[in-house]
């Protein structure tokens, strides 16, 4: 069964990096029609796209955060991860990981809210 | 990039059909068969209803329909049910290799 699970902070300092990992079970990572996303939702809100990665290495970002973002894999330990740095309250949100096929996420994870607070 | 543009909401009555714009430009929506709906109810994360315009997955019932002209795509959902009331969102490729979603929509069943 496949599952995506995120884990992060929780809390998050003004300035500091947030960094957000998410396991992946029961696929394989390096499939060649997968990307691996990251999703966020401030409350209330509407979903922004953050970044996508390939096995292969491509990313992809947002041009309103690239300048401040950073997303890895590693499949040998099944997870990628994102960094965030330099996060104000606007980084406040519920993130999601997500599995891209395509052109589309057709899988995501539940969900991990991470706030921005001093 | 800016987002895409959603109706803020629609509403329906049980049994009647409703129609849900997601506008973009020649881009985003316009330029590639790459558009995306996600429904979403409160607490939970997004589902896939509509890949690539116009198909479905599978699961996702046959009264959700999904159709693009110029940089407009639309999703319909025909006999709507009190289930489908929720939250949806388009999401589309764009020429600068990345995605944008859409405003989002809040559908109520009256």
């Amino acid at each position: 069964q496949f599952q995506l699970q995120e884990s992060g902070p929780g809390l998050v300092k003004p300035s500091e990096t947030l960094s957000l990992t998410c396991a992946v079970s029961g696929d394989s990572m390096t499939r060649d029609d997968y990307h691996w996303a990251w999703i966020r939702q401030p409350p209330g809100e509407g979903l922004e796209w953050i970044a996508n990665i390939h096995y292969t290495g491509a990313t992809y970002y947002n041009p309103s955060l690239k300048s401040r973002l950073t997303i890895s894999m590693d499949p040998s330990r099944n997870q990628f991860s994102l960094n965030v740095r330099s996060v104000t309250t606007a980084d406040t949100a519920i993130y999601y990981c997500a599995r891209w096929k395509g052109a589309s996420i057709d899988f995501w994870g539940q969900g991990t809210l991470v706030t921005v607070s001093s | 990039q800016s987002a895409l543009t959603q109706p803020a909401s629609v509403s329906g009555s049980p049994g009647q059909s409703i129609t849900i714009s997601c506008t973009g430009t020649s881009s985003d929506v316009g330029g590639y068969n790459s558009v995306s709906w996600y429904q979403q109810h409160p607490g939970k994360a997004p589902k896939l209803m509509i890949f690539d315009v116009s198909y479905r997955p599978s699961g996702v019932s046959d009264r959700f329909s999904g159709s693009k002209s110029g940089n407009t795509a639309s999703l319909t959902i025909s006999g709507l049910q009190a289930a489908d009331e929720a939250d949806y969102y388009c999401i589309a490729f764009t020429s600068s290799i990345t995605y944008v979603f859409g405003t989002g929509t809040k559908v109520t069943v009256l």
